[in-house]
């Protein structure tokens, strides 16, 4: 069984862009989550996605979207970036949001400069 | 969700038991204790999860006080690979609004 997966494994974005993460969820998984980690800090929790409808979302700001395709595969997407948007980007899958553990991927290392 | 305390950093030798402990005062009784480890430049692996009942896996064992405002999760024999930070979360396991609140962890060294 294939775990998460993640691309791009690294970018680098200018201020004001706008970025397009994606993640692969672990087979038979159908509920992502997406966090935020910035350097010596804790994952943040930006929202998850539950048979393609958001279910949950943290204190992020609109400019934080997302969407889960038919085969559970998630985007994120950043518009506007600012600089402390520069962090590690993780997605987490499971099984029906729920009592099992979640499987997370490698992240994505994004700097905006 | 309720809020955990873990002290900040801990060692442990190699070949011994590492023992991280986890205050959780205000957790409700639907709230599961969870632990995740992020080793460095990886994301989070899931350890182990419980109740109320002592948990244990081939990874680790979870041993919650019966007034559930507290656990240890035990590493039985630590390695150098289990250097990582070490999370506890606790949760309701299913809910509409599926917030997993990581804290800043225990950073955990194990040393020869």
């Amino acid at each position: 069984e294939t775990g998460v997966t993640q691309s791009p494994t690294h970018l680098i974005k200018t201020r004001g862009q706008q970025v397009t993460l994606r993640c692969s969820s672990q087979s038979g998984h159908n509920t992502v989550s997406w966090y935020q980690q910035a350097l010596g800090q804790g994952p943040q929790f930006i929202f998850q996605y539950y048979r393609e409808e958001e279910n949950g979302r943290g204190n992020f700001p609109p400019r934080f979207s997302g969407l889960q395709f038919p085969n559970y595969s998630s985007e994120l997407n950043v518009n506007a970036l600012e600089l402390d948007d520069s962090a590690l980007y993780l997605c987490a899958s499971t099984k029906e949001r729920g009592d099992y553990g979640y499987t997370f991927g490698s992240g994505t290392r994004l700097t905006v400069v | 969700d309720a809020k955990t305390t873990q002290p900040p950093s801990m060692d442990c030798a190699e070949g011994r038991a590492a023992n991280l402990p986890c205050n959780h005062s205000t957790i409700s009784g639907n709230e599961y204790v969870y632990w995740y480890r992020q080793i460095h430049s990886q994301g989070p692996q899931y350890i182990i999860h419980g109740l109320k009942n002592n948990e244990t896996n081939e990874m680790a064992s979870l041993i919650i006080t019966e007034d559930r405002k507290s656990s240890t999760l035990i590493l039985p024999h630590a390695t150098l690979r289990d250097t990582a930070v070490y999370y506890c979360i606790v949760r309701v396991a299913v809910t509409n609004n599926n917030d997993m609140r990581f804290g800043a962890g225990t950073r955990l060294t194990v040393k020869p």
